[in-house]
């Protein structure tokens, strides 16, 4: 039973690039939230996805865009990079919007935005 | 405004002992309460959850507690490995399916 893969592990962009990071949701999961965390920070919340559509939102800019395919996996769409976005990407699966549902991670992905 | 806050914000012990993290939060309305570990490089992975009726839980050598009133969470690690090092993660569950994180207590286990 494969658990939350996340591609690709490690990524270097130059600033004003654009990237887009992937995520394949746990089996039998079919939401997937994204969070962005900073060196020695806790995650912060980016979106969630739900039936394909974005169900929340955090204090993100438009830079950062999603989107989920019919199978659950998700894409994370970052524009116009800035040194500052330069994170761990985590991707989480979980049955369900509710906040109940146990969170399933994956092991992220490493941006360094040059 | 709804937080959460651990403490302390490092640790740093020596193999086979105790210790107690903490967790304060001021999340309204409260749903849950979670206890994550996060060894470095990788994403957290769940050692609890514990909802408004439940004062504790364990998770093998791992208890976790609940004080609803005074809104306050303690993870209690007991005869600690050195594989326990990592940073640990308190999670509120609030209202509207939001899940606010803390910063997290950086726990080192020497020998």
């Amino acid at each position: 039973d494969a658990g939350v893969t996340q591609s690709p592990t490690h990524l270097i962009k130059t600033r004003g690039q654009q990237v887009t990071l992937r995520c394949s949701p746990k089996s039998g999961h079919d939401t997937v939230s994204w969070y962005q965390q900073a060196l020695g920070q806790g995650p912060q919340f980016i979106f969630q996805y739900y039936e394909e559509e974005e169900r929340q939102r955090g204090n993100f800019p438009d830079r950062f865009s999603g989107h989920q395919f019919p199978n659950y996996s998700s894409e994370l769409n970052v524009n116009a990079l800035l040194l500052g976005d330069s994170a761990l990407y985590l991707c989480a699966s979980s049955l369900g919007q509710l906040n109940n549902s146990p969170l399933h991670f994956g092991n992220g992905t490493r941006l360094t935005v040059t | 405004k709804n937080q959460v806050e651990q403490s302390p914000q490092s640790l740093i012990i020596l193999e086979g002992k105790n210790c107690t993290l903490q967790c304060n939060y001021t999340v309204s309305p409260f749903s849950n309460l979670r206890w994550y570990k996060q060894d470095t490089g990788r994403g957290p992975v769940s050692l609890t959850i514990m909802t408004f009726s439940e004062n504790t839980k364990s998770n093998g050598r791992y208890t976790a507690t609940l004080d609803a009133d005074t809104k306050q969470s303690s993870l209690h690690i007991t005869a600690s490995q050195l594989s326990d090092s990592a940073s640990y993660i308190c999670v509120v569950g609030g209202g509207y399916n939001k899940l606010i994180f803390g910063a997290g207590t950086r726990l080192a286990v020497h020998p």
